[in-house]
């Protein structure tokens, strides 16, 4: 049972437009929700998180926001540049001592010039 | 500034072999972390180390697999009795212990291919 979904595989963008990338989650134990990049043949990379008790939080281009009541949460990248194409992927904490993380499948985002 | 790092990057393999991988995380980071992830899928958690203890293990570690940290600071990953079925990227990852929303910091990957 998959408990972070990412229901859209890829997302088409031009540059300079927004970017919206969605996530759905059905364990409501989960305390943090965080956001990955990733480019082939590279790990992960850290990019935004918020916590459970917010519903916004923003560093420079990316925004994240959380609709807790919906278990809903969405990644928005303004403006998008060519260099944000790669694959995201949306992951949550358990909560309390639980570390790891539960991630979705991801999203592979393509900005167009 | 060193970050994660793991060898070897890629393993071919053949089908009953024993594979060992290594991660060294971000000096003084006290958590290690081990996730699979397979073509189209996200990364799925396998065992977390705080130092040198091993914490949580995963359904999807059978007891082929072993993980450990002998001293708290790199990690080793074996697989015994390779399968097809353990072909993936297996990543690595660090956090410190005073980071709130855990955010881990993930090498590059080691690359299984199993014959």
């Amino acid at each position: 049972d998959q408990q972070v979904k990412q229901n859209s595989p890829s997302l088409s963008v031009q540059e300079g437009r927004i970017s919206i990338l969605n996530c759905d989650y059905t364990n409501s134990m989960f305390d943090y929700f965080l956001w990955y990049k990733k480019y082939p043949a590279e790990g992960p990379t850290f990019l935004i998180s918020i916590s459970s008790i917010k519903d916004k939080n923003e560093d420079g281009r990316f925004t994240v926001f959380l609709n807790k009541s919906a278990k809903h949460l969405s990644l928005h990248i303004v403006p998008s540049q060519p260099g944000d194409s790669a694959v995201y992927f949306c992951a949550a904490r358990g909560g309390g001592s639980n570390y790891k993380l539960t991630f979705g499948k991801g999203t592979l985002l393509t900005v167009n010039p | 500034d060193t970050g994660v790092s793991q060898d070897p990057r890629h393993k071919i393999t053949k089908r009953g072999q024993n594979v060992t991988f290594r991660c060294d995380p971000i000096s003084e980071h006290n958590r290690l972390y081990w996730y699979r992830q397979t073509l189209g899928q996200g990364p799925e958690f396998l065992t977390y180390f705080q130092n040198e203890a091993q914490l949580e293990k995963s359904r999807l570690l059978s007891d082929r697999f072993s993980a450990e940290r002998p001293k708290g600071s790199f990690s080793t990953l074996e697989i015994q009795r390779t399968e097809q079925g353990d072909s993936a990227m297996y990543l690595c990852a660090s956090s410190p212990l005073l980071r709130v929303a855990n955010e881990q910091f993930f090498g590059p990957g080691t690359r299984l291919t199993v014959l």
